[in-house]
């Protein structure tokens, strides 16, 4: 079974410019997170998506991320226009079932560093 | 709102011997879940071992158990027989039911252990 994969796994832009990350979970998993790490922090939490609809944005940092889940499968992360305090870790996750006990599948990250 | 502590920066561990890495957690929600998250030098973030609010007993897997003490809330991770390859940022996180209706896990800042031969 592939796991959680992201693409890219670095990006390097201007302050403005505009990075889109993609996030392809598990397959048949409905759930799929998106979290961040921006350096020294935590892990923090950003947005929750059960098939295409978003179940949970409580943790979108502010109206420059958009972040879709097309047909229920791939998930994509804009950010536009992106500034400094954007670089960290981008971490997609995905679960089968959303519930407490079920452990989140985390892919490999992308590093996105805002010049 | 949930909270994870890992007080320990940074650990270091003798080859073969045990180690714990501490975790206290902060919810007023009766009903979460407690995980362990390893992540090597490479990136990825390896599911380790899940205790919940209501188990009775302490959870283990393999090398890995988890010292779970609901009262204190704390939930220290025990890694026995430390080798090598399990240097690496070890992430405590919880799991309980946010106001949106989803169950978002909060994470500690994470503790690096460092196994020396």
């Amino acid at each position: 079974e592939a796991g959680v994969t992201q693409f890219p796994s670095h990006s390097v832009i201007e302050k403005g410019q505009t990075v889109t990350l993609r996030c392809d979970p598990i397959s048949g998993h409905d759930n799929l997170y998106w979290y961040r790490r921006v350096m020294g922090k935590e892990i923090k939490f950003l947005l929750h998506f059960v098939k295409e609809s978003k179940q949970d944005e409580s943790g979108m940092p502010n109206n420059r991320f958009l972040a879709e889940r097309t047909g229920g499968t791939y998930s994509t992360l804009k950010v536009q226009p992106a500034e400094l305090e954007d670089s960290g870790v981008y971490f997609c996750a995905s679960s089968q079932v959303g519930g407490l006990n079920s452990p989140l599948h985390f892919g490999n990250g992308t590093r996105l560093t805002v010049t | 709102a949930q909270k994870i502590t890992q007080t320990q920066p940074g650990m270091f561990v003798q080859e073969k011997e045990a180690v714990t890495l501490d975790c206290t957690y902060d919810t007023s929600d009766p009903s979460y879940g407690l995980f362990w998250y390893k992540q090597p030098s490479s990136g990825e973030m390896i599911f380790l071992i899940y205790q919940g609010s209501y188990d009775q007993q302490n959870a283990t897997e393999g090398r890995y158990s988890l010292n779970f003490q609901k009262a204190r809330k704390s939930a220290n991770l025990v890694i026995s027989a430390s080798q090598l390859g399990d240097s690496a940022m070890y992430f405590c996180a919880m799991r309980a039911s946010t106001a949106a209706g989803s169950y978002q896990l909060t994470f500690g800042k994470g503790t690096k252990l460092s196994v020396i031969p």
